[in-house]
């Protein structure tokens, strides 16, 4: 069945670093993925998505590129802040089955000022 | 606009108990679904509802969870009896159901503990 990889946490950075969060698909349709964030006390929220492949996500400087041929969705950010501790969820939806979200473990983001 | 309400907030039962958690959509939302998530883990479809009829619940253990959805608009999910392994945050989210974008609008969640 489909599944969702990610980057084993947690993660501890200082702010202003860059930050990647691997993920990794596995599907047997064509997928849509998604990014989603939890912050402290808060529901989950969706952060970015990509419906194609080579399609680039992008909100709040965080950007993820739709990559087909390695099946993956990296989440990346520049330059991070304090405020982007949070829990990141990558998921994919497939295609033809309804809005059904996949997700995968979770990676728990920490910045440190 | 309301975003998805959910309630309680936290629940701490015995095992061998019942609870129920109670959901409230976003206005217009045709799709509802229940996911479940263990600490540590991410969020695992329970249940998921288009309008009023279950669409998918391959992933509810039907022996002691059920759900239903009133009228197409609030929802209900119960445990009886409950188990140590139920032991989870109960996520509650909706989508207008239209369009494949999979972007969910997700409650703030019900905590259950079963001691």
């Amino acid at each position: 069945g489909d599944s969702v990889t990610q980057m084993e946490g947690p993660v501890t950075l200082s702010e202003e670093a860059f930050l990647t969060i691997n993920c990794t698909y596995t599907a047997t349709g064509y997928p849509s993925l998604f990014w989603y964030v939890q912050y402290p006390g808060e529901g989950l929220q969706l952060l970015l998505k990509a419906t194609k492949a080579d399609d680039k996500g992008s909100n709040k400087g965080f950007e993820a590129t739709y990559r087909k041929e390695t099946t993956s969705f990296h989440l990346e950010k520049g330059s991070v802040q304090v405020s982007d501790s949070a829990v990141y969820f990558c998921a994919l939806s497939d295609r033809g089955r309804g809005q059904k979200l996949v997700f995968g473990q979770g990676t728990r983001l920490t910045i440190n000022p | 606009e309301a975003g998805v309400a959910q309630s309680p907030r936290y629940k701490i039962i015995e095992k061998r108990q019942s609870v129920a958690f109670w959901c409230n959509p976003i206005s217009g939302h045709a799709t509802l679904y229940w996911y479940q998530q263990i600490l540590g883990q991410g969020p695992k479809l329970l249940i998921q509802f288009q309008n009023n009829g279950v669409v998918d619940d391959s992933q509810l253990p039907k022996d002691r969870f059920s759900a239903e959805r009133l009228k197409g608009v609030d929802s209900t999910l119960k445990i009886q009896p409950a188990k140590l392994e139920d032991s989870a945050v109960y996520l509650c989210a909706s989508s207008l159901g239209t369009v494949d974008t999979g972007e969910l609008f997700f409650g703030e969640g019900s905590r259950l503990t079963v001691l």
